[in-house]
């Protein structure tokens, strides 16, 4: 199972974008890319997920570059309502059948 | 469509004490999930179902029993309470695998004294 390292806490200001970088370097050919954000005294909310080059959705975009050693979660704009702990997953959810780990996560804090 | 229901909300433990925590989806997903979350930490994995019948231990099992009762329900026991099992529990759900999209439940505060 793929060891995933993020910062522990980052911040931002309202209405810049927001970069939250995720490395796993030893990644296997068959694992995906699998973002979450977690709000207070509630349970995490998928994002984001993607295989290689970028994926982008009405929230976030995702871009992994060819090696697939990193990847980077872009939030555009982001707005007080965006403070939370975002968690980077690696994994094939073929093969690692519940091996999944949340780890710590990075604490994004969106000042005024 | 309620997702994941969790109950219940909150619950106090005496040492010592047993309970069991209610789970239920109603997405006809196959594979279910519990996690503790500690204060200021990521989520570990308890234990998991990957399909109605079978049951496998996660990252931190000790302490706990689980049921997959059908597709719909998984329970997680504590038969005797400790103090260090102080914490949010919360249950996820999907479709196919762990890394397929996870729902979670609100989740259940459980505090051991």
């Amino acid at each position: 199972l793929a060891k995933t390292t993020q910062p522990i806490s980052m911040d931002s200001y309202e209405g810049q974008e927001v970069n939250i970088t995720c490395s796993h370097n030893n990644i296997a050919t068959n694992d995906y890319i699998t973002w979450y954000q977690q709000f207070p005294s509630q349970g995490p909310r998928f994002i984001i997920q993607g295989y290689k080059t970028k994926v982008t959705n009405e929230v976030a975009s995702l871009f992994i570059p060819a090696d697939r050693k990193s990847s980077t979660l872009s939030l555009p704009r982001v707005s007080l309502s965006d403070t939370a702990v975002y968690y980077c997953l690696v994994g094939d959810t073929f093969t690692n059948a519940g091996k999944s780990t949340f780890g710590d996560g990075t604490t994004l804090t969106v000042k005024p | 469509n309620a997702g994941v229901t969790q109950t219940p909300k909150f619950q106090v433990l005496k040492t010592g004490q047993s309970m069991t925590l209610q789970c239920a989806q109603d997405m006809n997903h196959n594979s279910m999930y519990w996690y503790r979350q500690d204060p200021g930490m990521g989520l570990r994995l308890i234990y998991y179902s990957a399909s109605e019948g079978t049951t496998d231990k996660g990252e931190v099992p000790n302490g706990y029993n689980v049921s997959r009762l059908n597709k719909r329900e998984f329970s997680l026991r504590l038969e005797s309470a400790a103090p260090s099992q102080t914490s949010v529990y919360f249950c996820a759900s999907t479709l196919g695998g762990v890394f397929d999209e996870q729902y979670f439940g609100p989740g259940t505060r459980l505090t051991v004294t």
